[in-house]
């Protein structure tokens, strides 16, 4: 089975400083990996994907991931934080096998002080 | 090109009465999946269709709830009758049809937040 862990419920960061949100995750198979952010009263927004290839991804609005096979993690990252990038972030890894669903971690909620 | 809608946006009713939630999915999308998130806690998936076929409805919690998308186009969610425990955030997602269901980003709806009192 997939399962996905997001160890921090909040995080704060100063504007201008680096950002990491973490995940890590289990799955039998190639990982299919994502970042989605929800802003208040809207849905998920997609940020990124690994499928394959490069380890580094870069996704919408400056963020970045990597993915480390060895330590099954997929951290978010951003070299300069926004006050407008507050919002709640979730990771989730996609099904290897044609039918099967997405599985999201518990979110981690972002807040970047002015 | 219009996003996932979903209708209500919010819905308050009592314990026993029942609720229908409508989605619908970005033209041509024939993947279209329903996910609930409960008091703030993890996404949780409902089901899968795939055009109007149920292709997964394992995460269904119990035969309260119904799921239909008839035509292959919008579906609806009908929570018949509905509990205290039901109460939450229900996202309607959907994505193109392709090789690979896995490495398809989903695209969500703003969900209906629903609560039961």
């Amino acid at each position: 089975a997939q399962s996905v862990a997001q160890p921090e419920d909040q995080v704060n960061v100063a504007e201008g400083n680096p950002l990491t949100v973490k995940c890590t995750y289990s799955v039998s198979g190639n990982p299919y990996l994502f970042w989605y952010v929800q802003y208040p009263n809207r849905g998920l927004q997609f940020l990124l994907k690994y499928i394959t290839g490069d380890n580094l991804v870069k996704g919408s609005y400056g963020f970045e991931a990597e993915f480390n096979k060895s330590q099954t993690s997929f951290h978010l990252k951003k070299p300069s934080a926004l006050v407008s990038d507050s919002a709640l972030y979730f990771c989730a890894v996609g099904a290897t096998n044609y039918g099967q669903n997405f599985v999201f971690g518990p979110g981690t909620r972002l807040s970047v002080l002015p | 090109e219009a996003g996932v809608t979903q209708f209500p946006s919010h819905s308050v009713i009592e314990k026993g009465q029942t609720v229908t939630l409508r989605c619908d999915p970005i033209s041509g999308h024939d993947n279209l999946y329903w996910y609930r998130r409960v008091m703030g806690k993890e996404i949780k998936f409902l089901l899968h269709f795939v055009k109007e076929s149920k292709q997964d409805e394992s995460g269904m919690p119990n035969n309260r709830f119904l799921a239909e998308r008839t035509g292959g186009t919008y579906s609806t969610l009908k929570v018949q009758p509905a509990e205290l425990e039901d109460s939450g955030v229900y996202f309607c997602a959907s994505s193109p049809l392709t090789g690979t269901v896995g490495n398809s980003p989903l695209h969500f709806g703003n969900g209906t937040r629903l609560t039961v009192t």
